[in-house]
């Protein structure tokens, strides 16, 4: 599967570290998007961002940062974490829904397994 | 707000064994519904989807009937193989105006025992 990719697929980070995620669609998507997904926790969603502007922030601590520099890259910057910021961090994309039209479907890359020392 | 719960799992079963795996979903509009896959070490991959009511997905064999009466998405398969291992989400999708927003059920593990 090609549609979403993510890089790198593992990182292991030390709590001073500042490393980035990246995610790159191929599906022509003008909406794109960060989950969170721990052990025995249900997804959560992180950003949503259209056309390139951050839509939503789902309370997110400001130690994770991201960027949309066009509607086929996002970035997740990352610095000072915390051991129970280890996860599996998954990147989406999808059409943006139009006013009064029906939602499209999210398709998701393979995710990044971060763990922080 | 809008919220999907799923059969707790784990699942374990046979080959060829009938699977069920419930989902039920609360929400204030008329959302799409989805099962998504997720093999080991992998992303979530969309396995089906319906977008309106008694609509049927179906995809490998799995499939799901939107339900609005009983508020219900439930995935079915006739046989299962070792390689459905996996864990099964459901979830559900609002017409928002930026882009789709997915909420999820906690997953449930399958495991198909040779």
């Amino acid at each position: 599967e090609t549609g979403v990719t993510q890089t790198p697929r593992h990182l292991v980070m030390g709590m001073t570290n500042k490393k980035s995620l990246k995610c790159e669609q191929h599906l022509g998507h003008n909406a794109m998007y960060w989950y969170k997904q721990s052990a025995k926790k249900p997804l959560e969603l992180m950003f949503v961002y259209n056309f390139k502007e951050q839509t939503e922030n789902n309370s997110v601590p400001s130690r994770f940062s991201p960027e949309c520099p066009n509607s086929s890259h996002l970035f997740l910057h990352l610095h000072t974490l915390q051991p129970e910021d280890s996860a599996l961090y998954l990147c989406a994309s999808s059409q943006a829904a139009s006013v009064g039209g029906s939602t499209d479907t999210q398709y998701f890359g393979p995710g990044t397994r971060l763990t922080v020392l | 707000g809008d919220s999907v719960t799923q059969m707790e799992g784990p699942v374990t079963l046979s080959e060829e064994a009938f699977l069920t795996i419930n989902c039920t979903y609360t929400a204030t509009g008329y959302p799409s519904l989805f099962w998504y896959v997720q093999y080991p070490g992998e992303g979530l991959q969309l396995l089906l989807k319906a977008t309106k009511a008694d609509d049927k997905g179906s995809n490998k064999g799995f499939e799901a009937t939107y339900r609005k009466e009983t508020t219900s998405f439930h995935l079915e398969k006739g046989s299962v193989q070792v390689s459905d291992s996996a864990v099964y989400f459901c979830a559900l999708s609002d017409r928002g105006t930026s882009g789709s927003r997915l909420t999820f059920g906690e997953g449930t593990q399958l495991t198909v025992n040779p």
